[in-house]
């Protein structure tokens, strides 16, 4: 069956420019995360949905970076007037109701901010 | 507040030999552990996980880990490697509020 999807693949914009990074969950499931993976480290967490709230977005760096699912399944994580740090791989992943144990990732997407 | 440490960064191991990747978490509360395993240009994709019972937990493509938890330790290990496990390795640990904290990674080199 289809996993997570995450669009575009790959970002390059420049300093100050603001992007739009699309997550599509496994269909069905309820809760939905963002994480961040800079060049050699691991992935870092950045914000958690259940169902159409933000549950947890302790992990957001600042108030540049913000992430909304409307309507429950696609989510959007926006960040404002990038800067050069914030490029990174931004991965997303999903877990059915129930089971937050397992986390499917989707194949993230790189942004490259000059 | 949890971390994870992953002790070695780089694993470099021959073909048909063993390899343990050692993992560390801190925790004063109940904690699940997990081994995912990223492939090149891919995806997390999950190895194993821990939630209770049995300390020895087996995962797929023939890999197993064990919970220690005196020793606050979940090492992933594998008999004998193949050259197609040549991935990057992350631990992760869950604590309360289902968010994962990952280690730094181990790069995993088979050589032929």
């Amino acid at each position: 069956g289809a996993g997570v999807s995450q669009t575009p693949s790959n970002k390059v914009t420049e300093k100050g420019k603001y992007v739009e990074l699309r997550c599509d969950p496994i269909s069905g499931h309820t809760a939905l995360y963002w994480y961040r993976q800079s060049l050699g480290q691991g992935p870092e967490f950045l914000i958690y949905f259940q169902g159409t709230g933000a549950a947890d977005d302790s992990g957001l760096p600042n108030d540049r970076f913000f992430a909304v699912r409307p309507e429950g399944s696609v989510s959007t994580l926006k960040i404002q007037r990038t800067e050069r740090g914030d490029s990174a791989v931004y991965l997303c992943a999903s877990s059915p109701q129930g089971d937050y144990n397992e986390q499917f990732f989707g194949p993230g997407t790189r942004l490259t901010v000059l | 507040a949890q971390s994870v440490t992953q002790l070695d960064s780089q694993v470099p191991v021959f073909e048909e030999a063993p390899v343990e990747l050692r993992c560390n978490y801190s925790s004063s509360v109940s904690v699940y552990l997990f081994w995912y395993v990223q492939y090149p240009n891919q995806g997390l994709q999950l190895l194993l996980k821990y939630l209770s019972g049995s300390t020895l937990v087996k995962g797929i493509n023939g890999f197993e880990a064990e919970f220690n938890k005196s020793q606050t330790s979940f090492h992933l290990r594998k008999p004998s490697v193949h050259i197609s496990d040549t991935a990057e390795y992350f631990c992760a640990g869950q604590a309360a509020g289902n968010k994962l904290t990952f280690g730094g990674g181990t790069r995993v080199l088979v050589k032929p």
